[in-house]
C-alpha cells in the first residue's frame, strides 16, 4: 500500500470559499502531481513539482494553485470555489530516478461546490 | 491533451474467463504504464513496459507493446470478482508536461 495520504476524502462547499486539499508522502519522493477526474473520465494533469520550491502546470489549465514548501507535501487551493471545480482530485508522487519510474496514487478527494 | 484511448470502454466476463483490453497512443513514447482504480478511489499501479519491450508478464497480467503500431494490450487470464474495476494506461513522453498522460480508461466487470 502506498504511502501517499489526501485530506480531506470527501468535501462538500459552497461557493466562493476558499479550499485546501492536502497531500503527504512519505516515501521521500521528489516528483509530486495533481491530476483532475470527473466520473468514469480519464485523469488530467493539472500541477506537477520536482522538488521543494519547484512548482509547474501540467496539460489542463486550472483555477487552482499549488505549493512545494516541503518534500512531503503538496498542498492544492483553490482561492474562490465555483461549481465547474466540482471533480475528483488526486495525488500522486514518483521517485526522481528518470522516466521508468511508477507513480503512486493517494485516495483522492471528491470536492462538490454547491 | 488525451494520448492513451482504451478499448473497449466497458467490458463484462464471467469469472475465470480472460479479459483483454486495448490501448492506443499517439506520440512516441519512453514508456507505457497500466493502473487499475477501484470505485471512486486512487489508482495503483500494474505493471510497466519500455518502449524497447514487446511483452511482459506479472502473475495473471500480460502487457504487450507494439510501438510501430502506437498500441498495447492488457490481459487478465483467470478473472476474479475482485478484478472488477477501471483500468487506464498512461503513457510517459518526456516531453511537454512532465506526468503521465491517461487514457479514458476500460470499466471491467467480473460476473460471478
Amino acid at each position: 500500500e502506498a504511502d501517499i495520504y489526501q485530506t480531506p476524502r470527501y468535501l462538500v462547499i459552497g461557493t466562493g470559499k476558499k479550499i485546501t486539499l492536502e497531500c503527504s508522502q512519505t516515501m521521500g519522493h521528489d516528483k509530486m502531481y495533481w491530476y483532475q477526474q470527473d466520473p468514469g473520465m480519464e485523469l488530467h494533469l493539472i500541477h506537477y513539482s520536482y522538488g521543494v520550491n519547484s512548482t509547474e502546470k501540467g496539460d489542463l489549465s486550472s483555477e487552482s494553485t499549488v505549493s512545494r514548501i516541503r518534500t512531503e507535501h503538496f498542498p492544492l487551493t483553490l482561492e474562490s470555489a465555483r461549481p465547474s471545480h466540482t471533480s475528483q482530485y488526486l495525488c500522486a508522487s514518483s521517485d526522481w530516478a528518470g522516466a521508468d519510474t511508477e507513480a503512486f496514487f493517494g485516495q483522492g478527494t471528491r470536492l462538490t461546490v454547491v | 491533451s488525451q494520448q492513451g484511448e482504451e478499448d473497449p470502454q466497458a467490458l463484462s466476463i464471467q469469472e475465470g474467463e480472460n479479459a483483454t483490453m486495448n490501448c492506443s497512443y499517439k506520440t512516441s513514447i519512453n514508456n507505457l504504464q497500466w493502473y487499475r482504480q477501484n470505485s471512486g478511489r486512487g489508482l495503483v499501479h500494474l505493471i510497466l513496459i519500455r518502449s524497447n519491450e514487446r511483452e511482459k508478464h506479472s502473475g495473471r497480467l500480460r502487457v504487450t507493446l507494439d510501438t510501430s503500431k502506437k498500441s498495447s494490450s492488457l490481459l487478465i487470464t483467470a478473472s476474479r470478482a475482485a478484478d472488477t474495476a477501471s483500468y487506464f494506461c498512461a503513457t510517459y513522453s518526456g516531453g511537454g508536461a512532465d506526468g503521465l498522460t491517461f487514457g479514458k480508461g476500460t470499466h471491467l466487470i467480473i460476473q460471478p
